[in-house]
């Protein structure tokens, strides 16, 4: 598969646990927020986003929480599985542009 | 099925030796964007378009062109690729800009010797 990236930082939990993968993001006006996940050979794929006139939003098994005061985000996803398996990334929307800041990106190994 | 489609997938060049990367999406998308991704760097946005006829520069437009004269391609062109160019490419599309998710392509992995 396609290496997408040979020094990310690594987070290793048992599948069935709950895994937080955290992100700092750039801008403090920045007002879109997206969570992406990579499997290996594959291009990102959207996983949830939050606006900044929220602090939390719930998906099937994934939690964003959005920390403004700190500029900090956050993807929790319950009750981990093998599947879960793969690089996750962050992405700010400037306000008034289209374009996009990519976090560098947090590898999720889940472990039998 | 909707989907971002790249042609090609894997591309091996020499240095100076023009070459296109093809984008199409069969969403009706308004935006559509280029990134590069590079070990230990992330993503990064190198042109986008708003809409046809309009696009902008990203983070790392330089040595890079792009045109939008139909509303679902999207090519990248590289006049005269270097080694630094080296990378994997992905074209992503959503909805409009600044509030909608982004589809991303499969990727196309580009060596330039």
């Amino acid at each position: 598969g396609e290496n997408v990236g040979l020094h990310l930082p690594t987070l290793s939990v048992q599948e069935g646990d709950n895994s937080i993968i955290n992100c700092a993001y750039s801008n403090s006006a920045s007002d879109y927020f997206i969570w992406y996940k990579q499997e290996s050979g594959k291009g990102p794929q959207f996983i949830i986003d939050i606006r900044s006139n929220m602090d939390k939003r719930q998906g099937q098994r994934v939690t964003v929480l959005l920390n403004k005061t700190v500029k900090h985000l956050s993807l929790q996803i319950a009750a981990t599985q093998p599947g879960d398996s793969a690089v996750y990334f962050c992405a700010e929307n400037f306000p008034g542009t289209y374009k996009y800041i990519f976090g560098t990106g947090t590898r999720l190994k889940v472990l039998a | 099925e909707a989907q971002v489609t790249q042609n090609p997938r894997y591309l091996i060049t020499v240095t100076g030796k023009k070459l296109t990367v093809t984008c199409s999406q069969n969403m009706n998308h308004e935006y559509m964007s280029w990134y590069r991704q590079d070990p230990g760097l992330g993503l990064r946005q190198i042109y986008y378009s708003m809409n046809v006829e309009v696009t902008d520069k990203g983070d790392v437009p330089e040595g890079y062109k792009v045109s939008r004269k139909e509303k679902r391609n999207f090519p990248l062109i590289l006049e005269s690729p270097s080694p630094n160019q080296t990378s994997l490419y992905f074209c992503a599309s959503s909805l409009d800009g600044g509030t909608y998710e982004q589809y991303f392509g499969p990727g196309t992995r580009l060596t330039v010797t």
